[in-house]
């Protein structure tokens, strides 16, 4: 069965520029997580949905990020415009029934905003 | 709110020597606990969990048990090789539908 997939794996671009990382769950699972990670802060969950809906998005930094989740096999985490601060690897999961079912990982997008 | 502390790193290891990454927490009620761990490149993969008091989870040699009395989960694995130089994650889960990571303990075994 396929895993979670992201693209892109890498992303380099000028500061000011939009950005979209785009995440596939699993088929099945109803929840979606996005996590930054960074050497300074660690794991951090930026945003959870659930059956397409968003949840939580406490951990989101600030407006300049935004999360979407049209469909069941489809989410965005868009930054516009980026800064050099939000050079970190983004992770996407997801999982089935909530937490008590392990989420499932994604390789992960490495960005790099110059 | 629920917490995790875990073992600084890094923590360097000869092969075939003993390894125990400390993992405690903070929670109200009975979470689930888990260990994740992050190879170079990747996502982070479920390695074991725990879902209620003195279970134990094991998988690939790994093994943690679920201390309710000391609240701690500590990672153990008797025989490490280099194929196990990896992140470790420590994580819980209050029945909620988010986890609670700690900080990673960076494990380096070498030949």
């Amino acid at each position: 069965d396929a895993g979670v997939i992201q693209s892109p794996r890498h992303e380099v671009t000028e500061m000011g520029q939009e950005v979209t990382l785009r995440c596939k769950p699993i088929s099945g699972h109803d929840y979606l997580f996005w996590y930054r990670q960074t050497m300074m802060r660690g794991l951090e969950l930026l945003i959870y949905f659930n059956n397409n809906v968003p949840i939580d998005d406490s951990g989101m930094p600030e407006d300049r990020f935004s999360a979407k989740m049209p469909n069941a096999s489809f989410s965005t985490l868009k930054i516009q415009p980026s800064e050099p601060r939000d050079s970190a690897v983004y992770f996407c999961a997801s999982s089935l029934a909530g937490v008590r079912g392990p989420q499932h990982f994604g390789d992960g997008t490495r960005l790099s905003i110059l | 709110g629920d917490s995790v502390t875990q073992m600084e790193g890094p923590v360097t290891l000869s092969e075939e020597a003993c390894l125990t990454i400390n993992c405690t927490y903070t929670a109200t009620g009975y979470p689930s606990l888990f260990w994740y761990v992050q190879y170079p490149g990747e996502g982070l993969q479920l390695l074991l969990k725990a879902t209620k008091a003195d279970d134990k989870g094991s998988n690939k040699g790994f093994e943690a048990t679920y201390r309710k009395e000391t609240t701690s989960f500590h990672l153990e694995k008797g025989s490490v090789q280099v194929s196990d130089s990896a992140v470790y994650f420590c994580a819980l889960s209050d029945g909620g539908s988010r986890l609670t990571f700690g900080e990673g303990t960076q494990l380096t075994v070498n030949p």
